[in-house]
């Protein structure tokens, strides 16, 4: 348990549907971020929301639209999927104390939703 | 964005025994971490080690940033091992993550 909480933990979905995926971190962090895991490739970073702003968006197709209403929760919202974004996707927070390269930004991750796209 | 490299990318080992894990990555990096990925997804934090030598009862982590690389050991493996280990190199936001290393114990 890390203290970061995802569901659905499995999702299957049709190209046409609309669903969304939430993430809840009870560590007090004030970083949020999602991630997607293809099989056989690196994790690789979608969103990052930072005293709930989004601070990156990493070149995501705008059929996923990320929400942070609070400092606890994201969510992602998905829309008009593909199956190739069949994927695990993570959800993870951090503790971001300031500008500088001297400050924590250990995460923690959730444990994944697994979405099928048919 | 840094580029960070892990070898082996696969390790099959028979339970008992010792062994090393590499992490190189290409540029500096604020911070770094180890992950281990279980069969069902989940990251669960192995350590965070800017540098230094870090011990977790049978894993170990070294990190030389000055040389852009980090170290796992994990001595006397066992099947619960078994997984997926990540390293993963911190600048600004972003973990930037290595492929992996597919570690296999077999009893």
């Amino acid at each position: 348990e890390t203290g970061v909480t995802q569901t659905p933990r499995h999702l299957v979905m049709g190209m046409t549907n609309k669903k969304s995926l939430k993430c809840e971190q009870h560590l007090g962090h004030n970083a949020m971020y999602w991630y997607k895991q293809s099989a056989k490739k690196p994790l690789e970073l979608m969103f990052v929301y930072s005293l709930e702003e989004r601070v990156e968006n990493n070149s995501v197709p705008s059929r996923f639209s990320p929400e942070c209403p609070n400092s606890s929760h994201l969510f992602l919202h998905l829309h008009t999927l593909q199956p190739e974004d069949s994927a695990l996707y993570l959800c993870a927070s951090s503790q971001e104390t300031g500008g500088g390269r001297d400050h924590s930004y250990e995460q923690y991750f959730g444990p994944g939703t697994r979405l099928t796209v048919t | 964005g840094i580029q960070v490299e892990q070898s082996p990318p696969d390790l099959i080992l028979q339970e008992g025994a010792n062994s090393t894990l590499r992490c190189n990555f290409s540029d500096s990096v604020n911070n770094l971490q180890w992950f281990h990925q279980n069969p069902w997804g989940q990251l669960i934090n192995l350590f965070y080690i800017p540098s230094g030598t870090k011990q977790n009862g049978r894993l170990s982590a070294t990190t030389v940033a000055t040389e852009r690389y980090s170290l796992l050991y994990i001595s006397s493996s066992q099947t619960t091992d078994s997984g997926v280990y990540f390293c993963a190199a911190v600048n600004d936001y972003k973990l930037s993550f290595g492929a992996g290393t597919t570690v296999t114990v077999r009893a």
